[in-house]
């Protein structure tokens, strides 16, 4: 298990339920990311929050809203999915982006099911 | 904009055999890159991060390269092994401290 912890693990749900999914780490880590895994598509990366505040958004629909209310806590809040959501929603953590070389670490991520 | 590209897509070995992935990214300004292990249906274990002023990286079995003005890396795995099976992503830190990522080589040990 690593110092990132994601809940919930799987999640199923229609497309017009509202459903938060929760990150926490416990690495002292100032930066936080959300990133998204689909079937046959790499890794893309969601959004970032550096010091609790948002400094990435690539170009994501509204139906996805991220929430930071402190370093060590990120939710990312869904509603009205469609089913091509339906993914591996991964969070992450590192020292903040300011400086480039931090790696980041992985939590085990969200098996999102969108009905 | 950067891209990462890893070839092959999938890869089969006998149990001993060494492994060589290779991971090719097309905008030589990173600040470093990252090989990550991935289990099915987990999340990312990273491996070995290399800095974009550093030539390789050791770790155990693991070998990671680095030639950055060609725009390559390459993941050595020696005498691999079953628990090896895993599908291996390779990512870079740019400019926008953005990782990309590549579209993993999915590994298969054969006992």
């Amino acid at each position: 298990e690593t110092g990132v912890t994601q809940t919930p693990r799987h999640l199923v749900m229609g497309m017009t339920n509202k459903k938060s999914l929760k990150c926490e780490q416990h690495l002292g880590h100032n930066a936080m990311y959300w990133y998204k895994q689909s079937a046959k598509k790499p890794l893309e990366l969601m959004f970032v929050y550096n010091f609790k505040e948002q400094t990435e958004n690539n170009s994501v629909p509204s139906r996805f809203s991220p929430e930071c209310p402190n370093s060590s806590h990120l939710f990312l809040h869904l509603h009205t999915l469609q089913p091509e959501d339906s993914a591996l929603y991964l969070c992450a953590s590192s020292q903040a982006t300011r400086q480039e070389y931090n790696e980041q670490f992985f939590g085990p991520g969200t098996r999102l099911t969108v009905l | 904009k950067q891209e990462v590209t890893q070839i092959p897509a999938a890869l089969s070995v006998p149990e001993g055999e060494n492994l060589v992935l290779n991971c090719s990214f097309t905008d030589s300004a990173i600040y470093n890159l990252q090989w990550f292990r991935q289990d099915p249906g987990k999340g990312l274990t990273s491996l070995l991060l290399i800095q974009s002023s550093q030539r390789e990286q050791t770790s155990g079995r693991l070998n990671a390269s680095l030639d950055k003005s060609s725009g390559r890396s390459t993941l050595y795995i020696a005498a691999s092994q079953p628990g090896d099976s895993a599908t291996y992503l390779c990512a870079v830190k740019a400019a926008g401290n953005k990782l990309t990522f590549g579209g993993g080589t999915r590994v298969l040990v054969k006992p």
